[in-house]
């Protein structure tokens, strides 16, 4: 598969502060998607984007797709401690879906 | 509310042994697929489905089977586990079309081959 490099690795914030990581490819995706996922759950979607340049919100996060369509950023805004968990990017390329390896998020009270 | 549906939770097998994961979702959804989830790997696709009697293959999709008999039910099926096939195994489905992408995802069977 499409191999995407999800940063940061790891982020140790305290709560209220500002959240932001990115995914990059060597390869175009028509559409880029980034997901959350909890200790002992499957993923969560939290948003799908589906044209370059697209800019989307869903409550406090909000996601980019890059113009040359092989970026992706996903920021969160004001966090709070369940924004604790483990988030993927992932970009679709026909059928197949690639997944980043994941950024790892703790928020401190 | 039961979305997609995975059983076994956990499983332990022997060196050899076969087995089925079964997968179910209630939502019409003609897209699912398959992906197993190991440390710092990330999720990679095995094998997916756009439809009933539709099959494909993902990533990683050696010494798995899938078939798609009808538009609910996806099962996984180890032909004979080995060790490296220890891992999370997670289904997901989505509606299809544009959206060709696992919207809504299970909450994975835990396997350990001995």
């Amino acid at each position: 598969g499409q191999q995407l490099n999800q940063s940061p690795q790891s982020m140790f914030i305290q709560e209220g502060e500002d959240v932001s990581m990115n995914c990059t490819s060597s390869s175009i995706f028509n559409t880029w998607l980034w997901y959350k996922q909890d200790p002992g759950e499957g993923p969560v979607l939290l948003i799908a984007l589906y044209k370059a340049g697209e800019l989307t919100s869903n409550g406090r996060l909000t996601a980019q797709f890059g113009i040359t369509r092989k970026d992706s950023f996903l920021n969160i805004s004001a966090s709070i401690p369940s924004d604790v968990g483990i988030y993927f990017c992932a970009g679709l390329s026909g059928y197949a879906l690639n997944f980043g390896k994941g950024t790892s998020l703790l928020v401190t009270p | 509310n039961a979305g997609v549906t995975q059983t076994p939770k956990f499983q332990v097998l022997k060196t050899g042994q076969s087995m089925t994961l079964q997968c179910a979702q209630d939502m019409n959804h003609e897209y699912m697929s398959w992906y197993r989830q190991d440390p710092g790997m990330g999720l990679r696709l095995i094998h997916y489905s756009v439809g009933a009697g539709i099959t494909d293959q993902g990533e990683v999709p050696n010494g798995y089977n899938v078939s798609r008999s009808t538009t609910e039910d996806f099962p996984l099926r180890l032909l004979s586990a080995a060790p490296s096939q220890t891992s999370v195994y997670f289904c997901a489905s989505g509606t299809g079309g544009t959206g060709n992408q696992p919207q809504h995802f299970g909450d994975g069977t835990r396997l350990s081959i001995l």
